[in-house]
């Protein structure tokens, strides 16, 4: 059964560093979002991107994060300056869209020194 | 979307039915009701979902009662592996006029089976 893949399983990075995370949605889907779990605590929406563009962000997702679609298979997010506050597991998700579900990868440990 | 609520935890015994409640009475006639879970740190996993028909895989059954302000998902034969926390989510589907919004988690039922 496809999979939505996500590297790298876990990103150590200095604060004030530039991060991208990388996800592989499953291939035939549109919808491809970010999400994020804080140790501890909820899963929380970031950001979907539909049709080449951010369809809906929220308010975690200010100025320093972006995401990007740079070829046919890939999905990135970017955060551009870290914050020790940004450590936290990153999941991707991507769906085909009706009242299909989202499928989520196994997700990228981020730890901000 | 509407508001759910769940219990916070529940257990059940190896081999017997788990029954997980959520209520979403102020749910409205184009959201669906997604279960999802969550193994440990393991990214969520879509179970089921429905509309307002009860619907069955080979995971579980999802009731939704007639007034679709509740709805039980059920694991008939539950086991060892099915210790997660279980998230019940109501969203508009994308082509209902629902765009690209995100899933809104809650805290969810942490789920325990006994051996």
């Amino acid at each position: 059964e496809p999979e939505v893949t996500q590297t790298p399983s876990h990103q150590v990075t200095q604060m004030g560093q530039e991060v991208i995370l990388r996800c592989v949605p499953i291939s035939n889907h549109l919808y491809f979002y970010w999400y994020r779990q804080i140790l501890g605590q909820k899963v929380e929406f970031l950001v979907s991107f539909y049709n080449n563009e951010i369809s809906e962000k929220s308010e975690i997702f200010d100025d320093q994060f972006s995401v990007e679609r740079p070829d046919g298979s890939n999905f990135t997010l970017k955060i551009r300056s870290t914050k020790l506050e940004d450590s936290a597991m990153y999941f991707c998700a991507s769906h085909r869209g009706s009242n299909q579900p989202q499928h989520f990868g196994d997700g990228t440990r981020l730890s901000i020194l | 979307d509407a508001k759910t609520t769940q219990p916070t935890s529940m257990d059940c015994a190896e081999g017997r039915a788990a029954n997980l409640p959520c209520n979403h009475s102020t749910i409205s006639g184009n959201e669906y009701v997604y279960w999802y879970r969550q193994i440990h740190s393991q990214g969520p996993q879509y179970i089921i979902h429905g509309l307002k028909n009860n619907e069955t895989n080979e995971m579980a059954s999802l009731i939704i009662t007639e007034d679709r302000k509740s709805s039980t998902l059920i694991l008939p034969h539950a086991t060892l592996r099915d210790t997660a926390v279980y998230y019940c989510i109501v969203r508009v589907a994308p082509d209902s006029g629902g765009g690209a919004d995100g899933l809104t988690f809650g805290k969810g039922t942490h789920l325990i089976i006994q051996p």
